[in-house]
């Protein structure tokens, strides 16, 4: 079993909402990350988490709040996003073992759009 | 710094004809590359290259890693409308698990 999902699959929030994107794997895999990806470009890495602490923020404005409450789960919390933040957001997981597979298995992504 | 160039960047082509698809690229501590498929959402995993010469196939794609030459190519035979999609590179390095990515090629195939 290789799936990632994720919720929900279309957001459309305000610039004044508050709102969480969700994402699972039942792999055990202990690296899951946040991508975002607009029209036409490739994903752009947002965050890492391995072993369910933050290791890469690429410098990813404080509006997005990623959390790792286990495992299994890893969270994007937005808040007061700008219309350039509509994309779609994916999250992914890898298995993040010495001398195994980088291969990271992506979710569906949740597409949002910020009016 | 790191980059990863994929050409060409689209290709329209006909169903049955063969494809081949470049990823070049220059970095620092490599550790793989992988090839990707991106139709209208996820990114699906192709293959995983680590070392040079040896190809990796799985039924009409198949892909190669030149480490000498940094570059690694993919191939489709006997081309289906349903290979249509951004076909993307990107290589893992370094200390983390991060990838970067090409911008990717865009195929069309036409019946």
């Amino acid at each position: 079993d290789t799936e990632v999902t994720q919720t929900p699959k279309h957001l459309v929030m305000g610039m004044t909402n508050k709102k969480s994107l969700k994402c699972e794997q039942h792999m055990g895999h202990r690296a899951m990350y946040w991508y975002k990806q607009k029209a036409k470009k490739p994903p752009e890495l947002m965050f890492v988490y391995s072993y369910e602490k933050l290791s890469i923020n690429e410098s990813v404005p404080s509006r997005f709040s990623p959390e790792c409450p286990n495992s299994s789960l890893l969270n994007l919390h937005l808040h007061a996003l700008q219309p350039e933040d509509s994309a779609l957001y994916l999250c992914a997981s890898s298995q993040e073992r010495a001398g195994t597979t980088d291969t990271q298995y992506f979710g569906p992504g949740t597409r949002l759009t910020v009016l | 710094e790191d980059k990863v160039v994929q050409s060409p960047l689209s290709l329209v082509v006909h169903e049955g004809d063969t494809v081949t698809l470049n990823c070049s690229y220059e970095v620092t501590n490599f550790r793989s590359l992988l090839w990707y498929k991106q139709e209208k959402k996820a990114p699906t995993f192709l293959f995983m290259l680590t070392s040079s010469g040896i190809e990796k196939k799985s039924g009409r794609l198949s892909s190669i890693l030149d480490k000498k030459e940094l570059f690694s190519i993919l191939n489709i035979t006997a081309t289906q409308t349903g290979d249509s999609a951004v076909y993307l590179c990107a290589y893992s390095g370094g200390s983390n698990y991060k990838l970067t990515f090409g911008k990717g090629t865009l195929l069309t195939v036409n019946p």
